[in-house]
């Protein structure tokens, strides 16, 4: 059964900052890779779908790479912003086009 | 833009209510999910259709129902309502020929409470 494992949990950094959030997947049988934003009491935005067959995505500030044979993502996002500040959820997709999900990184950027 | 909408934002129900939840995209997705977010367990699948009147248990199914009659609307039934149901309930949807090539798109989400 794939399990998904976003570390850490909550992350708090000073605006400006670079930084990366971790996704790891227990299976690498994987259709593709799909990384979310959630705003407190809010649905999910979508913001990078990576196909098992490519690297990396990027989107504006975002960069999300995958290797699949070690069974790791990373979110990057450069230069942050206090607007950053959100739960960032990882999910990958496997048969019959269901996403299995990780529990999320808490992001915090200071002012 | 793809849009889902979901009826309800926030909604309070009593114990052994019927409870109905509705979705609807607006972008001829063949895919509808139902998922759960509580805290600590994170999302988990509760049903999903590929297309109408076809339905899918995900995960954890029992307590729920679907129905899905029209392609763009997908309806979550709590035939039964009890305070173990009260959660985050986020609706999905995606193209089914496109895969993997697109994205699932997901609603505002509707909170639920079971008094």
């Amino acid at each position: 059964k794939q399990e998904v494992t976003q570390i850490p949990a909550a992350l708090s950094v000073p605006e400006g900052e670079n930084l990366v959030l971790n996704c790891s997947f227990t299976d690498s049988a994987i259709y593709n890779l799909q990384w979310f934003r959630q705003d407190p009491g809010k649905g999910l935005t979508s913001l990078l779908l990576i196909q098992s067959s490519q690297r990396e995505q990027t989107s504006g500030r975002l960069n999300a790479s995958l290797d699949k044979s070690s069974g790791r993502s990373t979110l990057y996002i450069a230069a942050s912003q206090p607007g950053d500040s959100a739960t960032y959820l990882c999910a990958v997709f496997q048969g019959a086009q269901k996403l299995v999900f990780g529990q999320g990184t808490r992001l915090t950027i200071n002012p | 833009d793809v849009k889902v909408t979901q009826s309800s934002r926030y909604l309070v129900k009593r114990t052994g209510e019927k409870v109905f939840l509705e979705c609807v995209q607006d972008m001829d997705h063949e895919n509808m999910f139902w998922y759960r977010q509580d805290p600590g367990l994170g999302l988990r699948l509760i049903y999903f259709s590929y297309d109408v009147k076809m339905k899918e248990k995900g995960d954890i199914p029992e307590g729920y129902s679907v129905s899905r009659e029209k392609k763009e609307r997908f309806s979550l039934i709590l035939e039964s309502a009890s305070t173990n149901q009260t959660s985050m309930y986020l609706c999905a949807s995606s193209f089914r020929k496109r895969f993997p090539y697109q994205p699932q798109h997901f609603g505002d989400g509707t909170r639920l409470s079971i008094l």
